[in-house]
């Protein structure tokens, strides 16, 4: 079972929806990350939160460290945010960082 | 200011050879991780230099190894190469921070292994 768990693994849905994607983790860690991967294999950095909620545009992320749990939300989606998103955790132990598997979000315009 | 870039972009190797990566962090980052991210078990942590020192390294065989030089660049070599290391290797800088959230990625270097 790994480690960090991501759900859904793909995703399509209408421009304008609403998009949840959910991230839930076994381990201790400091700060989770949203990582967004596009087609390409290029990695942008879209959050870093280790408490309550952080929001950057359409994009929010919220995080409940009692339920080890993180939501990305994306409000009006739009097809530019047709990605991979990803989840990360670096683990209190050993400060290794782990992946989630990644969710594959395709927006139809 | 440049991005991060990795040479080559794209790399065909026979099983059993060598391959050396080669990274350029953006000027004036001196934290340099390596990730390998492949279909099945998406990214995976390699190892992290900073100002020359290897910092932290993931759960991968001694085939796989990587230096940094005195000017931040990085090298990651993987020897005798398996089927299973054809990838897409991602590499990462920062000014100093080990966190992922404070990385910036280049594009990538994906490696086919037949």
């Amino acid at each position: 079972k790994n480690e960090v768990e991501q759900s859904p693994q793909n995703l399509t849905a209408q421009e304008g929806e609403f998009i949840t994607i959910n991230c839930s983790y076994s381990v201790g860690i400091s700060a989770l990350h949203w990582l967004q991967q596009h087609p390409g294999g290029g990695i942008v950095s879209l959050f870093m939160l280790s408490s309550g909620k952080k929001k950057h545009g359409r994009l929010i992320a919220t995080i409940n460290i009692q339920e080890k749990h993180s939501s990305l939300h994306i409000t009006a989606s739009h097809p530019r945010d047709s990605a991979v998103y990803i989840c990360a955790a670096p683990q209190n132990r050993d400060d290794k960082i782990i992946f989630g598997k990644g969710t594959r979000l395709h927006i139809l315009p | 200011k440049a991005g991060v870039t990795q040479t080559p972009r794209y790399l065909i190797k026979t099983r059993g050879q060598q391959v050396t990566l080669s990274c350029s962090p953006i000027s004036g980052h001196r934290s340099v991780s390596w990730y390998q991210q492949t279909p099945g078990q998406g990214l995976q942590f390699l190892f992290e230099y900073f100002s020359e020192t290897q910092r932290n390294k993931g759960n991968f065989p001694g085939r796989f190894s990587g230096r940094q030089f005195s000017n931040s660049r990085s090298e990651m070599n993987v020897s005798t190469l398996e089927l299973g290391d054809s990838a897409l290797y991602l590499c990462a800088s920062s000014l100093a921070s080990r966190y992922v959230g404070e990385q910036y990625f280049g594009p990538g270097t994906r490696l086919t292994v037949t």
